[in-house]
This record gives structure tokens, C-alpha cells and sequence, in this order.
């Protein structure tokens, strides 16, 4: 069964430090996604990506975090600045088309420690 | 705005007993309503949908789900629960106009005892 693949799975960082978080959507979906979890709190939507920009984005989603697509296969979430309370799960997820008829598939999560 | 309530934090239930997992939701307009469980260290896994048409939805693993939208509820059922199902379920719902955005439910721990 095709899956949506993260790396890193766990990354720890010092605050103030870059951070890019890497993601292989399911190769025939065109739609894509992050969303994120900090412990013990719900699943949060940041970002939808489709045809190389940004759809949709939430207030979460600031001037310090960004996507991209810089190849056919990669889908990236960078984090220019980590503070303390981006210390969270962030799973990628993809879809063929829009939600609806269409499911996301999300990975398996990077989990990033902001020390 | 769109919101999603799963009132109960844990469903501890025996195996092979009946599970139900609640769900209540807040929408403008049709809702789009899905269930989504998470193992330990995995990603959210798809179970079922509701987009439209029949009020019961049959999903992966034996879950079932019933839209009763006079109650705003999505209650996730399992007629026979087994130890393996023991995990995180969240319910979501899509936001109204927005093709990609989720609101989920703070999730409902499942503990299945042997």
C-alpha cells in the first residue's frame, strides 16, 4: 500500500536554530499538507500546498515557517527560527484530490524537540 | 466555525465486547466527517467517511460509523472490539469552503482488555 514517508522521524534542535522537515507524498497525489501535535493537545492544521503554492494556511502558519516542493518527489516544511513551543509532531499528509471523495494519507511523523 | 467534540478522554472496554468511540460535531452547511486512528510511533490511518448517502458508513478493520444528523453526532462502533484495536481514534471534520482543512476532535484513547 503506498505510504506518505517523513524524515527524520525524531529531531532535536537548540532554539534559534533552522529546522527542515522532509516528506515523500504518495507520487499520484497532487495535494499536500502539514499539520502538527503538540503533546497532549489536537491535531492542528498549518499549511495545504497544491500546484507549487500555498492554498490555504492557518494563523499558526507565520513568516517562520515555509514550504516547498523543490523536486517531484520532496515536500519540505522549514522552521527559519525554533522557538520552545514549536516542539511538536509534524505529520505530512497528501491527496489526490480535494478532500471530500478524496482521504488524506498522512505519515508517520517527525517529532521535533526545541531545546 | 467548524468544531468536533469527542467528550471521552478513554473507552476502556473487554475484548470482544461492543465498542462505541463518541463523536459530536458543529458545522455550517454538509458536513464531510471522518475517523482517523493512530497506533503508537504510526501516522493517522483512515477507518471511514461520511460524505453522503447512507447514514451508516462501513469502514476498515470491522469499524462502522452512523451520521444521525438531528443529534450532530458520528459515533465510531465495533460490534466485537479486539486487543489490537487498542489506540487513538480521532474524529475530524473538513472546514466548510476549504478543501484542505481539517478540524480534528481532541482523540479518544482505546484500551481493550483480554
Amino acid at each position: 500500500e503506498p505510504e506518505v514517508t517523513q524524515t527524520p522521524s525524531h529531531q532535536v534542535t537548540q532554539m534559534g536554530q533552522e529546522v527542515i522537515l522532509r516528506c515523500v507524498p504518495i507520487s499520484n497525489h497532487l495535494y499536500f499538507y502539514w499539520y502538527r501535535q503538540i503533546l497532549g493537545q489536537k491535531v492542528e492544521f498549518l499549511v495545504s500546498f497544491y500546484n507549487n503554492e500555498i492554498s490555504e494556511k492557518s494563523e499558526i502558519f507565520d513568516d517562520q515557517f515555509s514550504v516547498e516542493r523543490p523536486d517531484g518527489s520532496n515536500f519540505t516544511l522549514k522552521i527559519r527560527s525554533t522557538k520552545l513551543e514549536d516542539s511538536a509532531m509534524y505529520f505530512c499528509a497528501s491527496s489526490e484530490g480535494r478532500i471530500g471523495a478524496n482521504v488524506l494519507t498522512f505519515g508517520a511523523g517527525s517529532r521535533l524537540t526545541v531545546l | 466555525a467548524q468544531s468536533v467534540a469527542q467528550p471521552e478522554d478513554q473507552v476502556n472496554v473487554a475484548e470482544g465486547n461492543p465498542l462505541t468511540v463518541k463523536c459530536t460535531y458543529s458545522v455550517s452547511g454538509n458536513p464531510y466527517l471522518f475517523w482517523y486512528v493512530q497506533y503508537p510511533n504510526r501516522g493517522l490511518q483512515f477507518l471511514l467517511k461520511y460524505i453522503t448517502g447512507d447514514n451508516l458508513v462501513k469502514g476498515s478493520y470491522g469499524f462502522e460509523a452512523e451520521f444521525n444528523k438531528s443529534q450532530t453526532s458520528f459515533h465510531l462502533k465495533k460490534p466485537s472490539a479486539l486487543v489490537s484495536d487498542s489506540a487513538l481514534y480521532f474524529c475530524a471534520v473538513r472546514v466548510t469552503d476549504s478543501w484542505g482543512k481539517f478540524q480534528f476532535g481532541a482523540g479518544t484513547q482505546v484500551v481493550v482488555t483480554p
